[in-house]
């Protein structure tokens, strides 16, 4: 079983400043994705980071990192530079790595506003 | 590259109505995923097909069935609708397992 929680249910930030999400998982996996998901008032999902729970480094993607600490099970999101278009509901999720289980695990939700 | 499509966007239905919600995945994507997104129960993982078998399912009661078809297309199927099953329901396609999941923008169905 895999369980994601989300403890930050809202979260505001300034234009260009930097801001982390938080998200602690718990599963019984040996191999797993973690990911980040945007999905902004349209509605729309959109990935915005994975990380492969085997790999050391943390995952980059432009203006997003992960702070990735397998031992303790978090998985925290840092956005740098915020703009206005970041505003969205921002989900962690996991999934096990293996033939058949295509599954995703959500968190809650942690809803991000990014003010002028 | 076309992505995810789903239709309708938008569905009304009464209490004991059944209801089929369509899911296009992007061109070469075999697995197709459906979740549904409430604001009490957040997204949950209803099911998965890949190749037209149902590969893996969450726990949702057998009002809720899907299938897929030979092109990839993906159809859920909700029968004996009840006010609770008034949701966001999204889908999901990918290449295969472990490989990123692509969202439509969702159908929201409206139970009265």
């Amino acid at each position: 079983a895999q369980t994601v929680t989300q403890s930050q249910p809202e979260m505001s930030v300034q234009e260009a400043e930097t801001v982390t999400l938080s998200c602690t998982y718990d599963t019984s996996e040996n191999n797993y994705y973690l990911f980040w998901y945007k999905q902004p008032p349209s509605r729309q999902m959109i990935l915005v980071i994975r990380q492969e729970a085997y790999k050391q480094q943390n995952a980059t993607e432009n203006r997003f990192s992960v702070n990735f600490q397998k031992a303790a099970k978090s998985f925290s999101l840092k956005i740098s530079d915020s703009q206005l278009g970041d505003t969205a509901m921002y989900f962690c999720a996991s999934a096990a790595i293996q033939t058949g289980a295509n599954n995703l695990f959500f968190g809650t939700g942690t809803r991000l506003t990014v003010i002028p | 590259k076309a992505g995810v499509t789903q239709t309708p966007r938008y569905l009304i239905k009464t209490r004991g109505q059944q209801v089929t919600l369509s899911c296009s995945p992007i061109s070469g994507h075999r697995s197709v995923s459906w979740y549904q997104q409430t604001p009490g129960q957040g997204l949950q993982f209803l099911f998965e097909y890949f190749s037209e078998t149902q590969r893996n399912k969450g726990n949702f009661p057998g009002r809720f069935s899907g299938r897929q078809f030979s092109n990839s297309r993906s159809e859920m199927n909700v029968s004996t609708l009840e006010l609770g099953d008034s949701a966001l329901y999204l889908c999901a396609s990918s290449f295969d397992w472990s490989n990123e999941q692509y969202f439509g923008p969702g159908t929201r169905l409206t139970v009265t």
